[in-house]
């Protein structure tokens, strides 16, 4: 258990819908990070937020945003779903903000997009 | 193209036997890190290596690292049923946008 949670573990929903992600990170750890792992495109970095701030953008998607509040957990928002948005979800974390540090992942999200 | 390229391969191996994998990358590093990943799971770290090290142990595990050549390769030594899964190597090369760039995984299979 790495001690990051998210909810929820699956979730099945339409084109055109609306869902939240969300994450906790490990007690003490500041810096969220979202992935989105699919087949065709392996693991992809999304955003990350370090103490309630936006710190760096990847691949993410205009209807895609995000969010971390001051309790440190974070929601990834996903609107106007597409069939290919069906991936698994992660949220990792860490200590502190340094580039390339150890990250725990959590158990993931498993999108499906119908 | 992504940072953190493993070799696209599939390892089938029997137990006991060591498994090797690989992964390149395209510019500077300051660390490369190796996760695992269970089927339809949560990515574990295994190990980080610094660009200033050539060699990292961790149990069954050795990870080197050659950056003259921009590549690691992890080896588990004596595998067992419980290895099989994912292996992914991830580079902290600023690369676009990116923070911690992963490669493609190679999956790993034990044979009990």
């Amino acid at each position: 258990d790495s001690g990051v949670t998210q909810t929820p573990k699956h979730l099945i929903t339409a084109t055109g819908q609306r869902v939240t992600l969300r994450c906790s990170p490990r007690s003490g750890d500041l810096s969220v990070y979202w992935y989105q792992q699919s087949l065709d495109q392996g693991l992809q970095f999304l955003i990350q937020y370090y103490n309630g701030e936006e710190r760096a953008k990847g691949n993410i998607l205009e209807r895609f945003s995000a969010q971390q509040f001051p309790d440190l957990h974070s929601e990834l928002n996903l609107s106007s779903l597409e069939l290919g948005d069906s991936a698994l979800y992660f949220c990792a974390s860490s200590v502190g903000d340094s580039l390339g540090g150890e990250q725990y992942f959590g158990p993931g999200t498993r999108l499906t997009v119908t | 193209s992504q940072q953190g390229e493993e070799d696209p391969q599939a390892l089938s191996i029997q137990e006991g036997e060591n498994a090797t994998m690989n992964c390149s990358y395209k510019t500077s590093i300051n660390n490369l890190q190796w996760y695992r990943q269970n089927s339809g799971r949560g990515l574990v770290h295994l190990i980080l290596i610094r660009s200033n090290e050539r060699e990292k142990h961790s149990g069954r595990l050795r990870v080197t690292l050659d950056t003259s050549k921009k590549s690691s390769s992890l080896l588990i030594t004596a595998s067992r049923a419980a290895d099989t899964a994912s292996y992914f190597c991830a580079t902290d090369a600023y690369y676009g946008n990116n923070r911690l760039a992963f490669g493609k995984g190679n999956q790993v299979v034990v044979i009990p």
